[in-house]
């Protein structure tokens, strides 16, 4: 089955500054491959995701690379805010089309102002 | 209009006593899900459902049975509690690829 690794786990970064969450996957066949943000005591949410066609994609000031060859995909935040303060998940679908997604442990970035 | 409601948001039991969370939702989905996340916020799923069928049983407790009377609808019932099972429940659903959570439930067992 898939395995989705995460780092870091803790991530403290001063506004302004950027943000990088690196994370791997060891099914060559997954496509897909979303982050979510959960806020403390929050739902998580969908905040970009990225497909394997593709290897860069930006909304904003968030991006996410993908290396195919490597099985590695990152998160990157720029100029950050306090509201960037929550946790953040990975995931990787569970083989090509499945829609289930396995998600990494998670890294916990706080935003000192 | 809440997209993935879940109930209750607080469940507060004793150990050995049996319990059940409802979710709905209101998106037209087919696939619903069921996560736990732990104190150390691992999110791990326990099982999905398409169209009303299992697809996804993983390695949960028999304790733990998950019931989908409609394609909108997956409850989960837990039988026994135990301290251990002391989390957030997580229910989530899908179109393709893009899950939506609903709001959780902690459950505290003492």
């Amino acid at each position: 089955g898939e395995n989705v690794e995460q780092h870091p786990s803790t991530l403290s970064v001063q506004e302004g500054d950027s943000a990088v969450i690196k994370c791997t996957y060891s099914d060559s066949a997954s496509n897909y491959f979303p982050w979510y943000k959960q806020e403390l005591g929050k739902r998580p949410q969908l905040i970009i995701d990225i497909r394997s066609n593709v290897g860069e994609k930006k909304d904003q000031r968030i991006a996410v690379t993908l290396n195919k060859t490597a099985k590695h995909f990152s998160l990157h935040i720029t100029e950050t805010q306090p509201e960037d303060s929550a946790v953040y998940f990975c995931a990787a679908e569970r083989g090509a089309g499945s829609y289930q997604l396995t998600f990494g442990k998670g890294t916990k970035l706080s935003v000192i102002p | 209009d809440t997209a993935v409601s879940q109930t209750p948001k607080y469940l507060v039991t004793q150990m050995g006593n049996d319990k059940s969370i409802k979710c709905e939702q209101n998106l037209g989905h087919d696939t619903m899900y069921w996560y736990k996340q732990d104190s150390k916020k691992f999110l791990k799923i326990m099982f999905s459902y398409n169209n009303k069928e299992l697809i996804i049983n993983e390695t949960v407790p028999n304790r733990f049975s998950p019931k989908s009377p409609d394609k909108a609808h997956l409850n989960l019932h837990i039988n026994s509690l135990e301290l251990g099972d002391s989390a957030v429940y997580f229910c989530a659903s899908s179109q393709a690829n893009i899950q939506y959570f609903g709001a959780g439930t902690r459950l505290s067992v003492l």
